[in-house]
């Protein structure tokens, strides 16, 4: 079963605006991911932030996680339409196990 | 770096019929691959753990008989959906990891269409 909420399922903005969004999660974890993911394609890796970082800096964008509130945010800057896709919160827990947030869809009107 | 390549990219086939999926890592070597399926608007399911050279670890609900996984390399593994069915229609992407507590890279995924 999944673990963990995504906010918002989904999200429309115009190009220049930033984009927020919000995971929680249930036990504890190893790390977390965020993942990207185009219409009918694969998954590509954004960004990786262990249990014990609190932020990272990727180009554009920006994770945080809290791990007292059990919740991590990616926030995309300066959005592109090219950024429109659903974004996936992933979490590792112990073993290795990945567990997927249900995502986010992203619409970046230009 | 750190390219997977999953083929074919799209299957149409009669029901009954076994249908087989690869997953490469192209420039590293997986000492784990992971298969995954996802239906329409919903998120990805792990479906089995696969490690070179052991037998795979199927999540709970998921027939080893019936979605079989070879991991015979470190750059190689397959998952073959046999006498696949209509209810077996989904998108089936793979992913390949090097080392534990480094990200997983995702193959571009299988849309399968059982007729």
């Amino acid at each position: 079963s999944q673990q963990g909420e995504e906010d918002p399922q989904a999200l429309s903005i115009q190009e220049g605006e930033n984009a927020t969004m919000n995971c929680s999660y249930k036990t504890s974890i190893n790390n977390l991911q965020w993942y990207r993911q185009n219409s009918g394609r694969g998954l590509v890796h954004l960004i990786l932030i262990r249990s014990n970082e609190r932020e990272k800096h990727s180009g554009r964008l920006r994770v945080t996680l809290d791990t007292s509130k059990k919740s991590s945010s990616l926030l995309i800057t300066a959005s592109r339409a090219a950024d429109t896709a659903s974004y996936f919160c992933v979490k590792e827990t112990s073993g290795s196990r990945l567990t997927f947030g249900e995502g986010t869809q992203l619409t970046v009107n230009p | 770096g750190a390219v997977v390549s999953q083929h074919p990219s799209w299957v149409i086939c009669k029901s009954g019929t076994s249908v087989k999926i690869e997953c490469r890592s192209l420039d590293f070597q997986a000492t784990t691959m992971f298969w995954y399926r996802q239906f329409p608007k919903q998120s990805l399911m792990l479906m089995a753990t696969s490690n070179e050279g052991s037998k795979a670890t199927y999540e709970q609900g998921v027939e080893k008989d019936k979605f079989l996984i070879n991991h015979a390399s470190l750059t190689l593994s397959t998952l073959t959906v046999t006498s696949a069915h209509p209810e077996d229609s989904s998108f089936y992407i793979c992913s390949a990891r090097s080392l534990i507590n480094q990200p997983q890279h995702f193959g571009d995924g299988t849309r399968l269409s059982i007729l």
